[in-house]
């Protein structure tokens, strides 16, 4: 089954507390991306990889980091979270069909609810 | 210039109206245009998208019009079912996701279909 996994699903920290979210695809994806949800905001895009050891910011991408070492992941890094980095964090995947076009195939995490205290 | 505005913020249709949610956009180059549906407690799902060298694209009960002089686009979903309730979010980017566009979300439009 196609899927996109993240851990943990929910994760209470306090404010300086370095933290890792992770990310992992089965399907083989070059690109993926993480992006924040926020009440009346929709989502932002932090950052993404478009393959290995290619990375690229974001709409939001101040303090995050992410890495790519290998195609199926890609962990979102929060070296000294704060509060107003309490989310709802999506990891997403995606191919381009050869047809083009439109025949965009993305899959999305189940989420992954932060809390920074 | 980089907003996508998305309307109405909430949507209430009987079962087996139709649902109409729209979006505006700024950004000329933007040239790739999707839908998502999201459950509570889910990610999104990409439900339908659309390139501007197309007017209109139906997946099923989904229907993406596309005005590309209006810098318009809209979600109809027709014939609503109690199991279309869900936000919906556009979005807009300079190319699809793959091809390394970034989408701009608009901020969503919660539907309740009522029996």
């Amino acid at each position: 089954e196609a899927q996109v996994t993240q851990n943990p699903r929910y994760l209470i920290t306090v404010t300086g507390k370095k933290l890792t979210v992770t990310c992992s695809q089965n399907m083989n994806h070059e690109y993926m991306s993480w992006y924040r949800q926020d009440p009346g905001l929709g989502l932002r895009q932090i950052y993404y990889s478009m393959n290995v050891e290619v990375t690229d910011k974001g709409d939001v991408p101040e303090g995050y980091k992410v890495s790519r070492k290998e195609k199926r992941n890609f962990p979102l890094i929060l070296e000294s979270p704060s509060p107003n980095q309490t989310s709802l964090y999506f990891c997403a995947s995606s191919y381009l069909g050869t047809s083009g076009g439109s025949q965009e195939t993305q899959y999305f995490g189940p989420g992954t609810r932060l809390l920074v205290l | 210039q980089q907003q996508v505005k998305q309307s109405p913020q909430s949507l209430i249709v009987q079962k087996g109206g139709i649902s109409i949610i729209n979006c505006a956009y700024e950004n000329t180059a933007f040239d790739y245009f999707p839908w998502y549906q999201q459950f509570p407690g889910k990610g999104p799902a990409l439900l339908i998208a659309i390139r501007p060298d197309v007017s209109e694209k139906k997946e099923g009960r989904f229907t993406i019009s596309f005005n590309k002089s209006a810098k318009q686009f809209s979600l109809h979903i027709m014939d609503s079912q109690p199991g279309d309730s869900a936000t919906y979010f556009c979005a807009a980017s300079m190319a699809p996701p793959a091809q390394g566009g970034k989408l701009i979300f608009g901020q969503g439009t919660e539907l309740s279909v009522k029996p």
